[in-house]
């Protein structure tokens, strides 16, 4: 099976930056996902790394490293809708392509 | 613009009944699943299915059951509802195959079992 290991909650201040951290071991690794889930809300697709380095995509940034079984999502000028739980998903070479999901990270923004 | 609908929002039970959860995508996706989503634990793969008629047991199957007759619908069945099977429950579908083939969710049930 795999491990996914994220922090539980953060906070950080409206404009500011913020890295949230996802740990995995896995055998097969085939593919990190993030999902961004509002309270009371679908998970959202955010990005998705396969190949080791960094994915911009606006605000939204998503790093990976395979070798260390590693990947951070990187908010920039935070806005407080981006009060969230965010959801760190691995997917492993197999017969299926079922993403295992970690425990999820709760992002409070504050003014 | 990409749509899964649950049936139903929130729903409230009793110990022991037949209880149907009932997801519909209009993505024509071949991959569909029902995970659920309770405090703390995180989202958990109860069932899923590559194709019509078939289905895969995830990583929470006891107590549970589905059904897909049509490619566009995905049924969970709670046989006898129990009080630990209060949750949120939220249907997913996906493409069979593909660079990323992330997930599109449903907006969720939150099912209480009284």
């Amino acid at each position: 099976g795999q491990n996914i290991d994220q922090p539980t909650e953060m906070t950080a201040t409206e404009g500011a930056i913020v890295q949230i951290n996802c740990t995995y071991q896995t055998s097969g690794f085939n593919g990190l996902f993030w999902y961004q889930q509002h309270a009371g809300e679908a998970p959202t697709f955010l990005s998705y790394n396969v190949l080791d380095g960094l994915e911009e995509k606006g605000r939204f940034s998503s790093f990976l490293s395979r070798s260390k079984g590693y990947s951070y999502l990187l908010l920039k000028e935070l806005q407080m809708k981006d009060s969230a739980s965010y959801l760190c998903a691995v997917r492993v070479m197999g017969g299926s392509y079922i993403p295992t999901f970690g425990r999820g990270t709760s992002l409070i923004v504050h003014p | 613009d990409v749509k899964v609908t649950q049936s139903s929002r929130y729903l409230v039970k009793r110990t022991g009944e037949k209880v149907f959860l009932e997801c519909v995508q209009d993505m024509d996706h071949e991959n569909m699943f029902w995970y659920r989503q309770d405090p703390g634990l995180g989202l958990r793969l109860i069932y899923f299915s590559y194709d019509v008629k078939m289905k895969e047991k995830g990583d929470i199957p006891e107590g549970y059951s589905v059904s897909r007759e049509k490619k566009e619908r995905f049924s969970l069945i709670l046989e006898s509802a129990s009080t630990n099977q209060t949750s949120m429950y939220l249907c997913a579908s996906s493409f069979e195959q593909g660079a990323d083939e992330k997930l599109f969710f449903g907006s969720g049930t939150q099912l209480s079992v009284l």
